[in-house]
């Protein structure tokens, strides 16, 4: 079972810095905080993973609580191509490495 | 990058026959590839793990005579549904981990099945 709780869905304007938020709090120390994103009928795409400091890319930032039991994933300007859903995923460092999807959040860039 | 490719990217066959979908790491060697299926408007679901050169490990409930995986080496990993039903009509997705210990997995485009 995911591990995760999302919102179903969002809605963001163009422009503006989307804000995703995930709850995980079940993770355990040897587990990290993973963000893929799935456009309509593709594969996921990777976006980012953090354990505990927060992570930036060229694609967006992770925000990891200091509890780890909650993080944000941060598109700081959203465009209509960032429509997708976002999955929140957590996984251990070791072990089968497996991905468990849950529903992720539905998030939509409106114009 | 990391690209991971699959073929066919869609395919329909005709009740009872099998069907076999491709999977390769292009870039990358794989020692671990994953198989997912989803349905439309689900989320995806690990059906089951294969590494290069042994017996693939399957979820619960996911059969493995009806769901045969091969890796037979480091870029190919295949996924092949026999007899297949109109209820395995879905939208199959691999992904592939470069090695244990790269935390980063990549994904295919994926291949919709179609069983008439």
């Amino acid at each position: 079972d995911a591990k995760t709780t999302q919102p179903t869905s969002m809605d963001c304007a163009e422009g503006r810095a989307a804000n995703l938020p995930c709850n995980h709090s079940t993770i355990s120390g040897n587990e990290y905080v993973y963000w893929y994103r799935q456009i309509h009928s593709q594969g996921p795409q990777y976006i980012i993973h953090g354990l505990k400091n927060n992570e930036t890319n060229e694609m967006a930032s992770l925000i990891i609580t200091e509890d780890r039991k909650s993080s944000t994933l941060i598109l700081p300007h959203a465009t209509l191509r960032d429509t997708a859903v976002y999955y929140c995923i957590v996984r251990e460092i070791q072990g089968a490495q497996k991905l468990v999807f849950g529903q992720g959040t539905r998030l939509t860039i409106n114009p | 990058g990391a690209v991971v490719s699959q073929h066919p990217s869609r395919v329909i066959c005709k009740s009872g026959t099998s069907v076999k979908i491709e999977c390769r790491s292009l870039d990358f060697q794989a020692t671990t590839m994953f198989w997912y299926r989803q349905f439309p408007k689900q989320s995806l679901m690990l059906m089951a793990t294969s590494n290069e050169g042994s017996k693939a490990t399957y979820e619960q409930g996911v059969e493995k005579d009806k769901f045969l995986i091969n890796h037979a080496s480091l870029t190919l990993s295949t996924l092949t549904v026999t007899s297949a039903h109109p209820e395995d009509s879905s939208f199959y997705i691999c992904s592939a981990r470069k090695d244990r210990g790269f935390v980063e997995q990549y994904f295919g485009p994926g291949t919709r099945l179609t069983v008439t």
